[in-house]
């Protein structure tokens, strides 16, 4: 069955520490995506990155990066010095495919980051 | 360009009543999906909708039903509602149905 474990429930840095996410799946699918989401207090899911699962180069955008690894089966999320701003829900989620030829996400429980200032 | 949005806000029903979520997805965007998100979990799918037609259900039993309009919005219906069902409903809408799901603010039901 599709599964994405994210094993970190809350992490605490302080402001301008670095931080990894980590994101672990499980898919029978042979192509697939991979995202990550933020959920700050207003509840709204962020889109933050889309990964397909034939393309495993890493990817930095601004502060964020990404690293993708399939032998490992895993899609962790960095961030670089970090904000407060920064403090949210983080959530990986997982496509899985449909009979009906579309895609359902199945998400990990979220990772609660907290940037002490 | 808006986003997607829902309403109401916030809602509170008690147990046995029924409830309508709304959901407007972001102009252009043809494929709405809902899903379910508990206190500390995350979100759980419900239902995919494409050109009207449901494409998608995820585990949740027949008191959950929607539809999608011809101009693309959604409507999210639970009948006799149980305490277990207090969460944040989340609508989220894409391009086509396998592009990426971009989220509303959610709706957070509250059943007592």
């Amino acid at each position: 069955a599709q599964k994405v474990t994210q094993a970190q429930t809350e992490i605490s840095v302080v402001e301008k520490e670095d931080v990894t996410l980590d994101c672990v799946y499980e898919t029978r699918d042979t192509t697939y995506y991979l995202f990550w989401y933020k959920q700050p207090p207003s509840g709204e899911l962020v889109f933050l990155i889309r990964r397909n699962s034939f393309d495993e180069q890493n990817e930095i955008s601004g502060r964020y990066s990404w690293n993708f690894q399939k032998s490992t089966s895993s899609f962790n999320f960095t961030i670089t010095a970090s904000q407060v701003v920064d403090s949210a829900v983080y959530f990986c989620a997982l496509s899985e495919a449909l009979i009906s030829g579309t895609y359902k996400y199945i998400f990990g429980t979220g990772t609660r980051l907290k940037v002490l200032a | 360009d808006a986003g997607v949005t829902q309403s109401p806000t916030h809602l509170i029903k008690t147990r046995g009543q029924h409830v309508t979520l709304r959901c407007s997805p972001i102009s252009g965007h043809k494929s709405v999906s809902w899903y379910q998100q508990v206190l500390g979990q995350g979100p759980q799918f419900i239902f995919q909708y494409y050109e009207k037609e449901e494409r998608g259900r995820g585990n949740f039993p027949d008191r959950f039903s929607a539809r999608q309009f011809p101009n693309y919005s959604s409507e999210l219906n639970v009948n006799a509602l149980l305490l277990g069902d207090s969460a944040l409903y989340l609508c989220a809408s894409s391009l086509e149905v396998r592009d990426t799901q971009y989220f509303g603010p959610g709706t957070r039901l509250t059943v007592l």
